[in-house]
């Protein structure tokens, strides 16, 4: 079955910062790929997913994410943060032929004003 | 609200007591999915369902574990004998066919505490 790892467990930036988060997956075969955040008290919302064709994948709140599938990589990328952007984020992958999302560790980002 | 909803929000029950969680997907969805997620993790899969069919359990769903989705609608998941370590939130999700773009959406998840 497939696995995520994420490598960061806590990141602290400051307002305007850019932000590059980690995500590894394995797994041999066709994957899609999604980022989910839960900001405190809410619950797992998309950010972005990849299925096939541009691997740099835009999403909302001017998140993007690039699939690099040498690497088995799905790094999340903001160039500028925001303190609303305090959340835990998570990537997570499917199988192409499996109906189950596997999901990493999580990455909790605080952003100080 | 059209997404996925769930019932209770939030359940204290002693050791040893059974609870049972709701779960109203998206109604045109016929894929519906349990995790359970603790502090500081991940989702962790439990169960998928294909309209009323259980297609795939964890390992972690042991025996005190029962998820069912009678009609292909609404499911529920009820853990028997609950012991300290089923303290977590348990989430339901929902989608349509995955390998065509589609997402999952995921409900705001049931707290379970047991004391």
């Amino acid at each position: 079955a497939q696995s995520v790892s994420q490598h960061n467990h806590h990141v602290i930036l400051s307002e305007a910062a850019s932000l590059e988060l980690g995500c590894n997956y394995s797994y041999g075969g066709t994957v899609n790929l999604f980022w989910y955040v839960q900001y405190p008290g809410q619950h797992l919302q998309l950010l972005l997913k990849y299925f096939s064709g541009d691997p740099l994948v835009k999403g909302i709140k001017g998140f993007e994410a690039e699939f690099i599938k040498s690497k088995f990589s799905f790094n999340l990328r903001k160039p500028s943060v925001q303190w609303s952007d305090t959340a835990e984020y998570f990537c997570a992958v499917t199988a192409y032929n499996n109906n189950d999302m596997r999901f990493g560790a999580g990455t909790r980002l605080t952003v100080k004003p | 609200d059209t997404g996925v909803s769930q019932d209770p929000r939030h359940k204290i029950t002693k050791r040893g007591q059974n609870v049972t969680f709701r779960c109203d997907p998206i109604s045109e969805h016929n894929r519906l999915y349990w995790y359970r997620q603790t502090l500081g993790q991940g989702p962790e899969f439990l169960t998928y369902f294909q309209n009323e069919a259980q297609l795939e359990k964890s390992r972690l769903l042991s025996d005190r574990f029962s998820a069912e989705r009678p009609k292909g609608s609404f499911s529920t998941l009820e853990i028997q004998r609950t012991e300290q370590g089923d303290s977590a939130m348990y989430l339901c999700a929902s989608s349509l066919a995955l390998n065509s773009g589609n997402t999952i959406y995921f409900g705001e998840g049931s707290w379970l505490t047991v004391v």
